[in-house]
């Protein structure tokens, strides 16, 4: 069975300070991929990143980065110099390369004030 | 412009009714999935469907129904044997079944009932 833990709840940060959001995961597969999810109040979910279990570079996009440790099952986000446009649920899921579906974690709600 | 569409954003039924939710994408997917989010939880799967004409349970699917009679329709049914349908609805889909194709998400229906 696949589980993802998104620890943090929630984080309350002020313009331009940097975040980072955690996320563990737990799955028997050898082979499996990982992805970020963005949820602005709108609702609807913002595809980040997919990250495959055997790529662990570590990945810049912008003010996004991503930091993978296989050996700790982690998967992290970092937003850096962060904006009020910022402020979302950000979902971490995991899924096997076999599976049809996503399991997500709980979520962590980020919100930056200006 | 290609995505997702889901109607209506908010949708109020008295309990015992039955309430359709419609999920329409343009995308040429052959992939679509539903969704449940609940308040400080991740998504559920509740049905999955790979192509026209089949569809699968996911983890949740107990008082819901769905069909797949055109690519780009998955409509699912909420229905008077789900215990607690107030939830958010989100529908997705993907090119193809899998976790190396990236799942697009629709804006999602609020459903209350009362």
């Amino acid at each position: 069975a696949q589980k993802v833990t998104q620890a943090q709840t929630e984080i309350s940060v002020v313009e331009k300070e940097d975040v980072t959001l955690d996320c563990v995961y737990e799955t028997r597969d050898t082979t499996y991929y990982l992805f970020w999810y963005k949820q602005p109040p709108s609702g609807e979910l913002v595809f980040l990143i997919r990250r495959n279990s055997f790529d662990e570079q570590n990945e810049i996009s912008g003010r996004y980065s991503w930091n993978f440790q296989k050996s700790t099952s982690s998967f992290n986000f970092t937003i850096t110099a962060s904006q009020v446009v910022d402020s979302a649920v950000y979902f971490c899921a995991l899924s096997g390369v076999n599976d049809y579906k996503l399991s997500f974690g709980a979520g962590t709600t980020v919100t930056v004030r200006a | 412009d290609g995505g997702i569409t889901q109607s209506p954003k908010y949708l109020f039924r008295k309990e015992g009714q039955n309430v359709t939710l419609s999920c329409e994408q343009n995308l040429n997917h052959d992939a679509m999935y539903w969704y449940r989010q609940d308040p400080g939880q991740g998504l559920r799967l509740i049905y999955y469907s790979q192509i026209v004409n089949d569809f699968q349970k996911g983890d949740i699917a107990e008082g819901y129904s769905v069909s797949r009679e055109k690519k780009e329709s998955f409509p699912l049914t909420v229905t008077s044997a789900q215990k607690n349908p107030t939830a958010f609805y989100l529908c997705a889909s993907s090119i193809g079944s899998g976790a190396t194709y990236e799942q697009y998400f629709g804006p999602g229906t609020r459903l209350t009932v009362t």
